[in-house]
């Protein structure tokens, strides 16, 4: 297995369009977490799925953002009529159930800039 | 408001010093997960501390987990220019379904 991806790796968009990104965890990773990251800070808790159940969603997330793991498997990250304030690194990672410490696995990552 | 705060923010030294970064909040939590991030990559996991008062030595590092379970530091000793990069410290939810990350300390390790 290669780790974690993410699907692209770069878009640039204009403001008030939707944009899609893509995660593939780890094959066998129950757990699945999106985060946003912006220049010069930590990540940012977005939402977890446990298999294909949303069991946390921050409540800094506006309506325009939805999270989907159809399957359990990938999951996916939309943003609508996107912002200039949307324009972050978006990044996801996987963990394993089982694990005491839960290492979470994470992407590349996902640069959004929003003109 | 971040939920964690780091200190420093930024940290510039020689290669061979020795450094401390520091991960304080006042809440409690189950654990704590020590990350280091290089510019353009997800963060990766350095180290997991559990128990209140615990040390655990990864090579240089040494990380120290408060007896609280509010705060946690991580320690380098003769630091270099491969240790560069920004360390984030995260604080795990009780049931690991969310996790608070740092604002995080950006080190330069210079040779």
């Amino acid at each position: 297995d290669t780790g974690v991806s993410q699907d692209p790796r770069h878009k640039i968009t204009k403001r008030g369009q939707n944009v899609t990104f893509r995660c593939d965890p780890i094959s066998e990773h129950n757990r699945l977490y999106w985060y946003r990251q912006t220049l010069g800070q930590g990540p940012e808790f977005l939402t977890y799925f446990q298999n294909e159940a949303q069991l946390e969603k921050s409540r800094l997330l506006s309506d325009r953002f939805s999270a989907e793991r159809p399957k359990g498997s990938f999951s996916t990250l939309e943003i609508q009529r996107t912002e200039q304030g949307d324009s972050a690194m978006y990044l996801c990672a996987s963990s394993p159930t089982t694990g005491w410490d839960n290492e979470q696995f994470f992407g590349p990552g996902t640069r959004l800039t929003v003109l | 408001t971040q939920l964690l705060e780091q200190s420093p923010q930024f940290l510039s030294i020689q290669e061979g010093e020795n450094l401390t970064v520091y991960c304080n909040s006042s809440s409690v939590f189950s654990s704590l997960q020590w990350y280091r991030q290089e510019p353009g990559e997800g963060p990766v996991l350095l180290v997991t501390v559990v128990t209140g008062g615990e040390v655990k030595k990864l090579k240089r590092l040494t990380f120290q987990f408060g007896d609280a379970r509010k705060d946690s530091s991580l320690h380098i000793t003769a630091a270099q220019p491969g240790d560069t990069g920004l360390y984030l410290c995260a604080g795990a939810s009780w049931n690991f379904n969310k996790f608070y990350f740092g604002s995080g300390t950006k080190l330069n390790v210079k040779p």
